[in-house]
């Protein structure tokens, strides 16, 4: 099973300021026939189920804002809020659906206001 | 609008067994694979398993393989997960969800149902 792993499982930033979330795969999540990261960012608020903000690595889903920024290729991946805003408080989650249909995610990281 | 509605959880005995069900509309049920998602409380996501879309597919997490049967009713417009053997690890908030476009991420999810296994 290709095993996703975050960092870090939480953080701190100011309103205004720039928030960063780090994701390492296993194994590549990066199918060559396509060239597309099969790797998704999600966020959580209390009490809601998931939501997709990005797929693909860097395609950002319809709806979400374009202060989320996904990057990264192969193993190693990042979700950027460039300027955070109170809405933006929740629990983010990479997954990866590179091996699917068997899907894994990530542990998850906190992000609250300081 | 496409639609996910899970019911079915609640509080079992540790050894029982539980029949979860998500109830789907909204699009064509029929030909989409469909997964079930669990979170246990304050803890993260973890994939339980997946049917195809004809239901001739299954697949289950190393955690409930043997214990957990995952089914469908296309005519009903049906998700079922028949969870037996429960123990306390089996706690949690269960999701059901799809994908609405192929070589795409889970983008649609039910509000999900509680299971609670405790004596």
């Amino acid at each position: 099973d290709i095993v996703m792993t975050q960092s870090p499982d939480s953080l701190a930033v100011s309103l205004g300021e720039r928030a960063t979330i780090n994701c390492k795969s296993s194994q590549s999540v990066l199918y060559s026939s396509n060239n597309k990261n099969y790797l998704a960012w999600y966020q959580q608020k209390p009490g809601q189920p998931p939501k997709v903000l990005i797929y693909w690595a860097s395609a950002r889903e319809s709806g979400v804002p374009d202060r989320f920024s996904g990057s990264g290729s192969g193993t190693d991946f990042t979700l950027t809020i460039s300027s955070l805003q109170a809405e933006d408080v929740a629990v983010y989650y990479c997954q990866q659906y590179y091996s699917s249909p068997r899907l894994t995610f990530g542990g998850g990281t906190r992000v609250e206001i300081k | 609008e496409v639609q996910l509605v899970e019911s079915g959880g609640g509080l079992v005995q540790p050894g029982g067994s539980l029949r979860l069900s998500c109830a789907a509309s909204g699009f064509t049920f029929s030909s989409h694979t469909m997964y079930w998602v669990r979170q246990a409380p304050g803890k993260g996501l973890e994939w339980v398993s997946v049917v195809t879309s004809s239901g001739g597919n299954t697949y289950y997490a190393d955690s409930v393989k043997g214990r957990f049967t995952i089914s469908r009713d296309n005519s009903k417009n049906t998700l079922y997960l028949q969870m037996n053997s429960l123990g306390a690890e089996d706690t949690a908030v269960y999701y059901c969800a799809m994908r609405q476009q192929v070589d795409h991420p889970l983008g649609c999810w039910g509000q999900g149902t509680l299971v609670t296994v405790s004596s």
